[in-house]
Parts: structure tokens; sequence; C-alpha cells
């Protein structure tokens, strides 16, 4: 099954505690992104990847770092994560050429709680 | 900033009626466009794309898009109470990012 999966799903963490949210996609896409979604706000891309080594910031990139070694994966780390980070973060992958060009797919979102 | 503009809602239709959505984006420079469907604490999903002026219908949704003035509307033929969710427009534009509204809210009553 063509899926994004992204882990953990939930989570309640302290104010500095370094975390890492996973995520990998078996479609062999060659852009990935993280967004975040907050009530009132909409979905705000934090970084995106073109493709292996290729990274790039998006409209809040602040306070997170992204890394793509592989292709099906791109990891969304919080170095010293604060409480304003609390939010729903969703990662998504698409090609990038070929008929189905910009359609996103997501996975199922991380819900994550910084006290 | 390249803004896409969506009216919050909630937009409330009775079940049967055609709800219609709409989106305004500001950069003329602008390729495709995208129509999400996103149920509460879900994650969003697609629904229909369009890249050329004019309507694209698929089963009871229709896009039209209208680049002169910059509008992107969806409608919904026949609403379902299981239509009820925010719909997110999204504009990718000669980058490849794709830009988000914050989403319509929509409720279709029984």
């Amino acid at each position: 099954e063509a899926q994004v999966t992204q882990n953990p799903r939930y989570l309640i963490t302290v104010t500095g505690k370094k975390l890492t949210v996973t995520c990998s996609q078996n479609m062999n896409h060659e852009y990935m992104s993280w967004y975040r979604q907050d009530p009132g706000l909409g979905l705000r891309q934090i970084y995106y990847s073109m493709n292996v080594e290729v990274t790039d910031k998006g409209d809040v990139p602040e306070g997170y770092k992204v890394s793509r070694k592989e292709k099906r994966n791109f990891p969304l780390i919080l170095e010293s994560p604060s409480p304003n980070q609390t939010s729903l973060y969703f990662c998504a992958s698409s090609w990038t050429s070929g008929a189905n060009t910009g359609e996103l797919f997501f996975g199922e979102g991380s819900r994550l709680t910084v006290l | 900033q390249k803004e896409v503009e969506q009216n919050s809602g909630p937009l409330s239709v009775p079940e049967g009626a055609i709800a219609s959505l709409n989106c305004t984006y500001s950069d003329r420079g602008s390729q495709s466009f995208f129509w999400y469907r996103q149920y509460s604490g879900k994650s969003p999903e697609l629904i229909m794309f369009i890249y050329s002026n004019g309507d694209k219908e698929d089963g009871r949704f229709t896009a039209q898009l209208n680049k002169a003035s910059q509008y992107v509307s969806l409608l919904i033929r026949d609403s379902q109470p299981s239509d009820s969710a925010t719909y997110l427009c999204a504009v990718r534009n000669s980058g490849y990012a794709l830009n988000f509204g914050k989403g319509t809210s929509l409720l279709v009553t029984p």
C-alpha cells in the first residue's frame, strides 16, 4: 500500500528535550516536505526537499532541522523544543514530474505537545 | 508574500444542495491549483487539481479556474453530510512548494 508513515503519532515532551519525528514514504517520491498546522493559521511549510541531500527552508523553519540522506526518509528534528512548537505536524511527499506532479500525499500527522 | 485566501466559514448548506467554495491567489505566475479535503483530526486528501482555465468535473465535484481573475472555486453537487469537512485550496507557483489557504469549513445539514 502506498503510504507516508510518520512516527510518533502523539508525543508530549518538555522544553529543551531533543526529539525527532520520522517520516518515510514507499512511493519513490523525489519531493518531501514538512508542514505544521495550527488553528487559525492553516498549513505552513517548515522545510522541503527536492531530492536526496537537497533541502530548503519553507515559511517557518526556525527551531527545526531536517536531513535527507535516503530518498524514502525525511526526519524532522527539534533540537531544543519550546512550547510554541506545540502543533500538529504533517509530512508529505510527491513526484516532481509526470501527470501527477504536485499531488501531495500526506502522512497521518504527529501531534506534538511541548510543556 | 504569495497568498492564498479563503473564507474561513463555516459555510452551511442543506443536504442535496450545491456547495460553492472559493479561493483567490496573489501570484499571477501560479501554475497548478489543488483542492484538498480535511476531516477533523485527519490528514488532507486530494479531491481535485486543475491546471487550465475553465471547468473540470469529477463526479459530484467541479473545479473552476479563472487565471485572469486569479480565482479558483470548487462546487460540490448533491452535498452529503459526509462532505462536512474543511476544504483547503492550494496553489503551486513557479517554484515547487504548495501554498495553502487556511481552509473553509463546510457543514452539510441533514
